[in-house]
């Protein structure tokens, strides 16, 4: 069966520092993957896709930025954070073939900027 | 953007009661999804309607979907506490990498 994980769960960082979340998936191969951003009783703002290693796409301008380094793989960075960027950010993934396929989440990251 | 809009934002209702909540969008989907998210946690996928399909089941689930009026509802039937979390709609546009764009979502309280 297919899993993701994510990591940490939670974070606190000072405004100015880096960012380095980690998602992957087990069990699947050529996922597409996603980043998304929720802020609190909101709903989710797709962040970046990839369909490919390597292949980013960017779906709104911000401070941050992802990267597809293996198949399974998915890392969202920031060189420097700001305290819009606080949030809890979620990690998705679906099935690269047909149509129709629903996402699976990982369990989040709780990113508090300080 | 955000395209879908559950009403009600919240909705409290007692164990056995069913609860429904609808969900608006704005453009043309490919397919429309409902999602469960417990407090703090990611979300579940729970089920998946398509533009052409009318109304879906599953289990205690039941889905409808109207093109014409570009809405979808979620209706749970006997309601448990278990079922206590927040629902969220969220549409696919068929960009063919299977992108959604989601409501605010329905937080739904059920009391023993």
């Amino acid at each position: 069966s297919q899993t993701i994980h994510q990591w940490p769960a939670t974070l606190v960082q000072p405004v100015g520092s880096p960012l380095s979340l980690e998602c992957t998936v087990e069990g699947t191969s050529n996922p597409n993957l996603y980043w998304y951003r929720q802020a609190a009783g909101r709903g989710l703002q797709l962040l970046f896709y990839s369909v490919g290693i390597g292949q980013i796409s960017s779906e709104v301008p911000q401070n941050l930025s992802a990267s597809r380094p293996q198949d399974r793989q998915f890392i969202l960075s920031s060189k420097k954070l700001l305290l819009s960027d606080s949030g809890f950010y979620l990690c998705a993934w679906s099935p690269r073939t047909g149509w129709n396929q629903p996402q699976h989440f990982g369990d989040g990251t709780r990113l508090s900027i300080l | 953007s955000q395209q879908g809009e559950e009403d009600p934002q919240a909705l409290s209702i007692q164990e056995g009661e069913n609860a429904t909540m609808n969900c608006s969008y704005k453009t043309s989907i490919n397919n429309l999804q409902w999602y469960r998210q417990n407090s703090g946690r990611g979300l579940v996928h729970l089920i998946l309607i398509r533009s052409n399909e009318r109304e879906k089941h599953s289990g205690r689930l039941r889905v409808t979907l109207d093109t014409s009026k570009k809405s979808s509802s979620l209706l749970i039937t006997a309601s448990r506490a278990a079922d206590t979390a927040s629902y969220f709609c969220a549409t696919d546009a068929g960009s063919g990498y299977s992108t959604l764009t989601f409501g605010k979502g329905t937080m739904l309280l059920v009391s023993p």
